[in-house]
């Protein structure tokens, strides 16, 4: 079955300054990949997703990357504010088989005043 | 807003007790499913249910069972709770794919349960 890596487990960057985390995947069939967001006390949410068809994905100051031929797949913030800490999980699914999501293990951002 | 809810939020019980974790949903999607979340080790699926009728093992189900007793309830029970089932317990939702926001997990507030 599809296994999900995420590093590191724990990020702190200065305000202002850009975060990355990184993901790799074992199923090469896995065609769906989402980030979630959960801040401290709340419940997961959706934040961006990306298909196997489109290398990269922006939305405002997050942007997701994709690279299918090494299995890898990153999460940028660019101009961390505070209330970008949370603990971040990445995910990887097959759309086609219709299949559930697995989840890494998640990464504890800290944006740093 | 139609949403996904949890009962109990917090429950401490003791050693070989029964327990059940409900999960009800007004979001109108067929799939539902049972996370357990730990310090370091993520979201681990332990069941899920497409509909009704449908019932699958996740990574973990070893110690619990579940129960989908109509479209918008999904329960989760441990027949003999252990210590090492101590964790934060998500109940989640999504539609299949080729709907609107397909996949995208809906998860519920969380139950925090406690085995001494």
């Amino acid at each position: 079955g599809e296994n999900v890596e995420q590093h590191p487990s724990t990020l702190s960057v200065q305000e202002g300054d850009s975060a990355v985390i990184k993901c790799t995947y074992s199923d090469s069939a896995s065609n769906y990949f989402p980030w979630y967001k959960q801040e401290l006390g709340k419940r997961p949410q959706l934040i961006i997703d990306i298909r196997s068809n489109v290398g990269e994905k922006k939305d405002q100051r997050i942007a997701v990357t994709l690279n299918k031929t090494a299995k890898h797949f990153s999460l940028h913030i660019t101009e961390t504010q505070p209330e970008d800490s949370a603990v971040y999980f990445c995910a990887a699914s097959n759309l086609d088989r219709d299949d559930k999501i697995i989840f890494g293990k998640g990464t504890r951002l800290h944006i740093l005043p | 807003d139609a949403d996904v809810t949890q009962t109990p939020r917090n429950r401490i019980t003791k050693t070989g007790k029964r327990i059940m974790l409900e999960c009800s949903q007004t979001k109108g999607h067929d799939r539902m499913y049972w996370y357990r979340q730990d310090p370091g080790l993520g979201l681990r699926l332990i069941y899920y249910s497409f509909d009704v009728k449908d019932i699958n093992k996740g990574e973990i189900s070893d110690g619990y069972s579940v129960s989908r007793q109509a479209q918008a309830k999904f329960s989760l029970s441990l027949e003999s709770a252990i210590p090492n089932q101590t964790a934060l317990y998500f109940c989640a939702t999504s539609q299949p794919y080729g709907s609107d926001s397909y996949n995208e997990q809906f998860f519920g507030p969380g139950t925090r349960l406690t085995v001494l």
